[in-house]
């Protein structure tokens, strides 16, 4: 079935430095991508978004581009500052799949001051 | 987008009783989903909730455990019930606005501790 791997482990990392997390997918069909932040004892916000090969998603300074090749969506940030400090879920969505997501398992990201 | 309020925010229950959660939307959405989010884990998908019909359970949920409730388009409630401390979670709801696809939008959460 889909389904999204994330690179294990917390990410910590000092402030203005560059931040990357791994995101796979496995899909039958043509997934739209997503990552999603979860700022402490909040709920899920909706960061970015691709729908098609060679998209690029970006807000907030963040970016992640849908490679169908590696089939990968990774997200960037050329300098995090301490509030970026979140869970990040990266998501998949196929048609067909009832407009279900399937959840990677999170990366835990602290940035130190 | 949408803006989307849960009910209540988190509550300490005791074992063998039961807690509704609300979800409550400022639109009229079709799709809405509820979510388990166990400590430190990632999200597992609880059900559909379908306006109008029963819910449709994801493998490993029953509808005698976690009851749902639709009776409207801005609206629904997920029933945790004969709680043991295994539920303690944060529940969540989640929607698909309008007609874009899979791009989901979720509520704020609550936060369950089972005594």
């Amino acid at each position: 079935g889909d389904s999204v791997t994330q690179m294990e482990g917390p990410v910590t990392l000092s402030e203005e430095a560059f931040l990357t997390i791994n995101c796979t997918y496995t899909a039958t069909g043509y997934p739209s991508l997503f990552w999603y932040v979860q700022y402490p004892g909040e709920g899920l916000q909706l960061l970015l978004k691709a729908t098609k090969a060679d998209d690029k998603g970006s807000n907030k300074g963040f970016e992640a581009t849908y490679r169908k090749e590696t089939t990968s969506f990774h997200l960037e940030k050329g300098s995090v500052q301490v509030s970026d400090s979140a869970v990040y879920f990266c998501a998949l969505g196929t048609y067909g799949g009832n407009n279900r997501l399937a959840f990677g398992k999170g990366n835990q990201v602290v940035v130190i001051p | 987008s949408a803006v989307i309020s849960q009910k209540p925010s988190r509550d300490i229950c005791q074992r063998g009783t039961s807690l509704t959660i609300q979800c409550q939307v400022d639109s009229q959405v079709t799709m809405m989903f509820w979510y388990r989010q166990q400590p430190g884990q990632s999200l597992t998908l609880i059900a559909t909730a379908n306006q109008g019909s029963e819910a449709t359970y994801e493998s490993g949920f029953v509808i005698d455990k976690f009851p749902i409730s639709r009776p409207n388009l801005t609206f629904s409630t997920l029933t945790v019930s004969n709680m043991s401390p295994e539920d303690s979670s944060i529940y969540l709801c989640s929607v698909v606005p309008g007609t874009s696809s899979y791009e989901q939008y979720f509520g704020p959460g609550t936060r369950l501790t089972v005594t």
